[in-house]
C-alpha cells in the first residue's frame, strides 16, 4: 500500500541552527500539506501545496520557516533559525486533489527538539 | 473560525468496556466531521468520517453520528481492546470562503488494559 515518506524521522538540533525536512507523497497525489503537532495538541496546518503552487500558508512563521515543492512532487520544510519553541512534530500529508471528498493520507512525520 | 473540543484525557479503561469520547464543534455551514487516530510511533490515520447531519461514520468497530442540533460527533465503541490505545482527533473540515484545511482538537489519549 502507498505511503507518505517522510525524514527524517527523528532530529535533534541546537537553537539559531538551521534544519530541513523532506516528504514524499504517495505517488500521483497533486494536494501536500505540512502541519505541526505540539506534545499534547492536534496537528495545525502550516502550508498547503496544489502542485507546485502554494494555497495556503497563512499560518506558516514565513520569517523563518519556509517551504517549496519544486516539482511539484516531493517537498522540503525548512526552518532558520531554529528556535526552542519549534520542538513538535511535523507532519506531512497528501490528497489526490484539493476537495472536501478527497482523504489526507499522512506520514510517519518528524519530531524534531530543539535544545 | 472553526474549532473543535473533545473530552480530554487520559481515558483509561478495561477492556471490553464501552468508550465515549466527547466532541463538539464550532463552524459556519455544513463541515465535514472526522475522527483520525494516532498509534504510538505513527502518523495519523483517518478512523471514519462523516459529510452530512445525521451521517454515521463507522470502522472498525467505531462509531459517530453527525448531530446538527448539538454541533457534535462523539466516538463510541461497544467493546474495547488493548490494540485501541492510541490518540483520538476528532476534526472538521469547513467549506466556508473555499478554507478545506482541517482543524483538529487537541486529542484524547485513551489506553486500554488487560
Amino acid at each position: 500500500e502507498a505511503e507518505v515518506a517522510q525524514s527524517p524521522r527523528y532530529k535533534i538540533t541546537e537553537k539559531s541552527q538551521a534544519v530541513a525536512f523532506w516528504c514524499d507523497p504517495i505517488s500521483g497525489h497533486a494536494t501536500l500539506y505540512w502541519y505541526r503537532q505540539i506534545l499534547g495538541q492536534g496537528p495545525e496546518l502550516l502550508v498547503q501545496f496544489q502542485d507546485e503552487s502554494v494555497v495556503d500558508d497563512s499560518q506558516l512563521p514565513k520569517d523563518r520557516f519556509s517551504a517549496e515543492r519544486l516539482k511539484g512532487v516531493d517537498s522540503t520544510l525548512k526552518i532558520q533559525p531554529a528556535e526552542l519553541g519549534d520542538s513538535a512534530m511535523y507532519l506531512c500529508a497528501s490528497s489526490f486533489v484539493w476537495g472536501p471528498v478527497y482523504e489526507q493520507y499522512f506520514g510517519p512525520g518528524t519530531r524534531l527538539t530543539v535544545t | 473560525g472553526d474549532s473543535v473540543t473533545q473530552m480530554e484525557g487520559p481515558v483509561t479503561l478495561s477492556e471490553e468496556a464501552f468508550l465515549t469520547i466527547n466532541c463538539t464543534y464550532t463552524a459556519t455551514g455544513y463541515p465535514s466531521l472526522f475522527w483520525y487516530v494516532q498509534y504510538p510511533g505513527e502518523g495519523l490515520q483517518l478512523l471514519l468520517k462523516a459529510t452530512k447531519a445525521d451521517d454515521k461514520g463507522s470502522n472498525k468497530g467505531f462509531e459517530a453520528t453527525y448531530r446538527k442540533e448539538t454541533t457534535s460527533f462523539h466516538l463510541e465503541k461497544g467493546s474495547v481492546q488493548v490494540s485501541d490505545s492510541a490518540v483520538y482527533f476528532c476534526a472538521l473540515r469547513g467549506t466556508q470562503g473555499g478554507s478545506e484545511k482541517l482543524v483538529f482538537g487537541k486529542g484524547t489519549k485513551l489506553t486500554v488494559n488487560p
